[in-house]
C-alpha cells in the first residue's frame, strides 16, 4: 500500500522569499513516481513536477524543483522567488511505475499563501 | 493544456436519482480516470480506464459505476445518489509510456 503524508496544513511566505512544502512517502514498490500538483482556487489540478524514484538528480521545472530524499522517504517541493500567483494548494502524489500504476495516491495537500 | 472537458461544471441532484458526469478528451490519450476530491482526503481514485471498454476499480468505488464506449469518452455514473457522494469530481487522463496526469477542470455535485 502507498501512503503520501503532507504535515503542513497551511503555510506562509514573503513575496521573493524561497519555500519548501513537506511531502513524506511510504510505499512497498521497488519502482515509483513522485508528482506535484498545483490548485489554484479556481480548482483546476495542473502538473508541475514529477521525480522518478531512480533517477540520479532530483528534478526542477524553472522556479520548481523536488527535494528528493530516498532514504529518508521524503519529495519536497521548493519553490523558489514566490510570487502573488503561488497562492494554491499543492499536492503531492506518487505511483507505482509498474504493475498497478494506475493507483495514484495524493496526500491531503498544504495550502500556501504568498504574502507582499 | 490537454484537451479535457468535463460536464456538467455543476449539478445539485436529489438524493436517490441517478447522475451521469462525462469526461471529454481530445489528446487520444490511453488511460481515463475518475477522482473525486473532498476536504481531508486529496483525491481518491473512483474507477479508471485503460481502453475502450476496459476498466477497474479504485479505492472508492463503491456507489458508482463507469463506461467507455469510445477513447475519448469516459462517463461516471451514481446510480442513486447519496448526500456522501456530495464532493467535486474530476477526470483526468495520461498516455502509455507517460506518468503524469493531466486532470480536466473538475464538476461540484451537491446532492440533497
Amino acid at each position: 500500500a502507498q501512503k503520501i503524508t503532507q504535515t503542513q496544513p497551511g503555510m506562509f511566505v514573503q513575496e521573493k522569499e524561497a519555500v519548501t512544502l513537506d511531502c513524506t512517502y511510504d510505499t512497498s514498490d521497488p519502482s515509483y513516481g513522485l508528482f506535484w500538483y498545483k490548485q489554484p482556487s479556481s480548482g483546476e489540478m495542473i502538473f508541475l513536477i514529477y521525480q522518478g524514484s531512480y533517477d540520479q538528480q532530483n528534478a526542477t521545472e524553472g522556479r520548481y524543483s523536488l527535494n528528493f530524499q530516498k532514504a529518508r522517504k521524503s519529495a519536497n517541493l521548493v519553490i523558489s522567488a514566490s510570487q502573488l500567483g503561488d497562492s494554491a494548494m499543492y499536492f503531492c502524489a506518487m505511483r507505482p511505475v509498474s504493475g498497478g500504476y494506475q493507483k495514484v495516491t495524493f496526500g491531503t495537500g498544504t495550502k500556501l499563501q504568498v504574502i507582499p | 493544456d490537454a484537451g479535457i472537458t468535463q460536464s456538467p461544471r455543476h449539478k445539485v441532484t436529489e438524493t436517490g436519482t441517478p447522475v451521469t458526469l462525462r469526461c471529454h478528451q481530445t489528446e487520444n490519450h490511453r488511460y481515463m480516470y475518475w477522482y473525486r476530491q473532498d476536504p481531508g482526503h486529496g483525491l481518491r481514485l473512483i474507477h479508471y480506464s485503460y481502453g475502450v471498454k476496459d476498466t477497474d476499480k479504485g479505492e472508492v468505488s463503491d456507489g458508482y459505476s463507469v463506461s467507455r464506449s469510445k477513447t475519448e469518452d469516459f462517463l461516471l455514473t451514481l446510480e442513486s445518489a447519496t448526500s456522501s457522494q456530495t464532493s467535486v469530481y474530476f477526470c483526468a487522463i495520461s498516455e502509455s509510456g507517460r506518468i503524469e496526469q493531466y486532470f480536466g477542470p473538475g464538476t461540484r455535485l451537491t446532492v440533497t
